[in-house]
């Protein structure tokens, strides 16, 4: 299995353009999470889906939209990236389990937005 | 709004010793905590979870504790080694079924050989 898996690894975009991560997991996990990472501020939950076909707001939603395509991938959105969102994004699942929740994270992207 | 502190200041210890990293929290009472270990350039791994009614949880070398009364939760490794050397965070839980996390912002451990 390989777990959570990110595409791209890195990003450099200008300010004011758009772009899509993307993220996918091969654990038939029902619940899957976007984070941002910044330096002082640890890792903030941005949007996240319970399971298909739903998703809500999490800590920092603005600027950002995803979409819950299928049980396996969840896509992150900038619709018109600002240098603010210069970050380290991460994309996390869970699976359902009455004693354990742990989350499993993908390796990250690194956006860099000038 | 809950708040989660770490060890802002990196912690360096000999080989061989126990470490001991702290994780406290405001405005909030969790139902259970996690622990996760980061590596740079890598996202997190879930090392053990711990919940309300437990005092105590060990795993291997790792053992932590929960304190609902002082909201603190202590990470310890004992018998440390070089290749313990990472970024510890500190999680709650919270959202109910939907298991949103909130972070700390993680204590850098470093092991001398």
């Amino acid at each position: 299995n390989a777990g959570v898996t990110q595409t791209p690894k890195f990003q450099v975009l200008k300010t004011g353009q758009s772009m899509t991560l993307q993220c996918a997991q091969d654990m038939n996990h029902n619940s899957m999470y976007w984070y941002r990472q910044d330096p002082g501020m640890g890792l903030r939950l941005i949007y996240y889906s319970a399971s298909e076909g739903t998703t809500d707001k999490g800590e920092v939603p603005n600027g950002y939209n995803v979409s819950r395509l299928n049980k396996r991938e969840f896509s992150l959105r900038l619709e018109s990236a600002a240098p603010s969102q210069t970050s380290v994004y991460f994309c996390a699942s869970r699976g359902l389990s009455l004693s354990y929740n742990e989350q499993f994270f993908g390796p990250g992207t690194r956006l860099t937005v000038l | 709004s809950q708040k989660i502190e770490q060890n802002s200041e990196a912690l360096n210890i000999q080989e061989g010793k126990t470490a001991t990293l702290t994780c406290n929290y405001t405005n909030y009472s969790p139902a259970y905590l996690q622990w996760y270990r980061q590596d740079p350039g890598r996202g997190p791994v879930f090392l053990l979870l711990i919940r309300e009614n437990e005092k105590e949880k060990r795993k291997e070398r790792l053992k932590v504790t929960f304190d609902t009364t002082l909201k603190q939760s202590l990470f310890h490794i004992t018998a440390s080694q070089p290749a313990d050397s990472a970024t510890y965070l500190c999680a709650l839980v919270y959202g109910g079924a939907t298991n949103k996390l909130i972070f700390g912002t993680g204590t850098l451990l470093a092991v001398q050989p």
